[in-house]
């Protein structure tokens, strides 16, 4: 079945630096991706999305490009900031009204 | 409200005793999903729900759940008997085509 692995954390970081969580998934057609933020006390929201290969999905200085060739879906932010700090998932459905398939999480924390 | 509403936030519930978990999805989404976050993992799938048909109940992992939606709106989880293994955050989500799925903050339970 469907499957998306995501790097283990948790991540520590500096303001400031640059961020990169990796994601790659195993797929029997042609998902839309999705980046997922849970930030301490609330409830799952959508970061960023691509819909198809070479997609670049972009939100709050974050981005990540669908890439078919390598089956992955990186998660990257030039400078990130304490605010930042949270959970990232990384998911996959087809067409996006489908159930989403998720990653184990990577827990970010950045210190001032 | 504009967002998906689960209540109770909060459950401690006895071994062995019923349990019912409400969620009120955004006003005309026609998909309703059912997650089960145990701690330091990312969501996995419970149940499905297009209107009040429920289209996959693949993820259910006992006849001892069992969900509902019987106008196409809230929908209500139950686990009869609860089990310590049935701790965990229960996570409802809404979607319409095109948008994306929309978390509720979840229902923590916990069974003592």
């Amino acid at each position: 079945g469907d499957s998306v692995t995501q790097m283990e954390g948790p991540v520590t970081l500096s303001e400031e630096a640059f961020l990169t969580i990796n994601c790659t998934y195993t797929a029997t057609g042609y998902p839309s991706l999705f980046w997922y933020v849970q930030y301490p006390g609330e409830g799952l929201q959508l970061l960023l999305k691509a819909t198809k290969a070479d997609d670049k999905g972009s939100n709050k200085g974050f981005e990540a490009t669908y890439r078919k060739e390598t089956t992955s879906f990186h998660l990257e932010k030039g400078s990130v900031q304490v605010s930042d700090s949270a959970v990232y998932f990384c998911a996959l459905s087809y067409s996006g009204n489908t159930p989403l398939v998720f990653g184990k999480g990577t827990r970010l924390s950045v210190i001032a | 409200g504009a967002g998906v509403s689960q209540s109770p936030r909060y459950k401690v519930a006895k071994r062995g005793q019923d349990v019912a978990l409400r969620c009120d999805p955004i006003s005309g989404h026609v998909s309703l999903f059912w997650y089960q976050q145990a701690l330091g993992q990312g969501p996995e799938f419970l149940t499905y729900f297009q209107n009040e048909a429920q289209l996959d109940k693949s993820g259910l992992p006992s006849d001892r759940f069992f969900a509902e939606r019987p106008e196409g709106s809230v929908s209500t989880l139950k686990i009869q008997r609860t089990q310590q293994e049935d701790s965990a955050v229960y996570l409802c989500a809404s979607s319409t085509i095109g948008a994306g799925a929309f978390f509720g903050q979840g229902t923590r339970l916990t069974v003592v």
